[in-house]
């Protein structure tokens, strides 16, 4: 069974500018949760979305939002760029919503912001 | 909101030894679930253990051993028989009612031959 896969693996953008990240779960999967990760703020959980809904969400700026497809692949974007939005994301997909799903992580997508 | 504390930010063992990495967190639920991650030079994050908090026992996979401490918010992970390969950045996650995983700072493991 294929892994979580996530498009682009490397993106530069310039201040200002938006983007959008994309996540295929595993088959059969129906939650996608996103984080960021870097080096001063370590990973924090941006959000969650089960059967096309967004069900739980972090404390991030609303230049970050998200959606997910009947597929249940999912997409986060980014607005009006700032410098500190660059980072590493890491997208993650599991099963169910509740607790004990296991969530797999794809290889993640470097954000650079010039 | 929980907290979840890795006081070590860097570890090392030498090959065939063991070595623990620390964790702490806050929490005022009763119900949640505790893991270990391994994030390799790859960035790809790797599920080592995980440990649901109304198992008393400890969980284990192979080398891989936690020691649960419930009542003292501890959950620390035994690596034993290091290996070349376990050389990588460790984190801690707590997830509880909110469903998202909540990081700890991570620890560095260098393993040395």
């Amino acid at each position: 069974k294929a892994g979580v896969t996530q498009t682009p693996r490397y993106l530069i953008k310039t201040r200002g500018q938006q983007v959008t990240l994309s996540c295929s779960p595993i088959s059969g999967h129906r939650s996608v949760s996103w984080y960021q990760q870097t080096p001063g703020q370590g990973l924090q959980f941006l959000f969650e979305y089960f059967s096309e809904t967004q069900r739980n969400k972090g404390n991030f700026p609303g230049r970050f939002s998200g959606r997910q497809f009947s597929n249940s692949r999912s997409e986060m974007n980014v607005s009006t760029l700032e410098l500190g939005d660059s980072a590493l994301y890491l997208c993650a997909s599991s099963f169910g919503q509740g607790s004990y799903n296991e969530q797999f992580f794809g290889p993640g997508t470097r954000l650079t912001v010039l | 909101a929980q907290t979840v504390t890795q006081s070590q930010p860097e570890m090392s063992v030498q090959e065939a030894e063991t070595v623990t990495l620390s964790c702490t967190y806050d929490t005022s639920e009763s119900d949640y679930y505790l893991f270990w991650y391994k994030q390799p030079p790859s960035r790809q994050m790797i599920l080592v253990i995980r440990q649901e908090a109304y198992k008393q026992q400890n969980a284990t996979e192979n080398r891989f051993s936690v020691n649960f401490q419930k009542a003292a918010k501890s959950f620390s992970l035994k690596i034993s028989d290091s290996q070349l390969g376990d050389a990588a950045m460790y984190f801690c996650a707590y997830r509880g009612s909110g469903y998202a995983l909540n990081f700890g700072k991570g620890t560095s493991l260098l393993v040395t031959p």
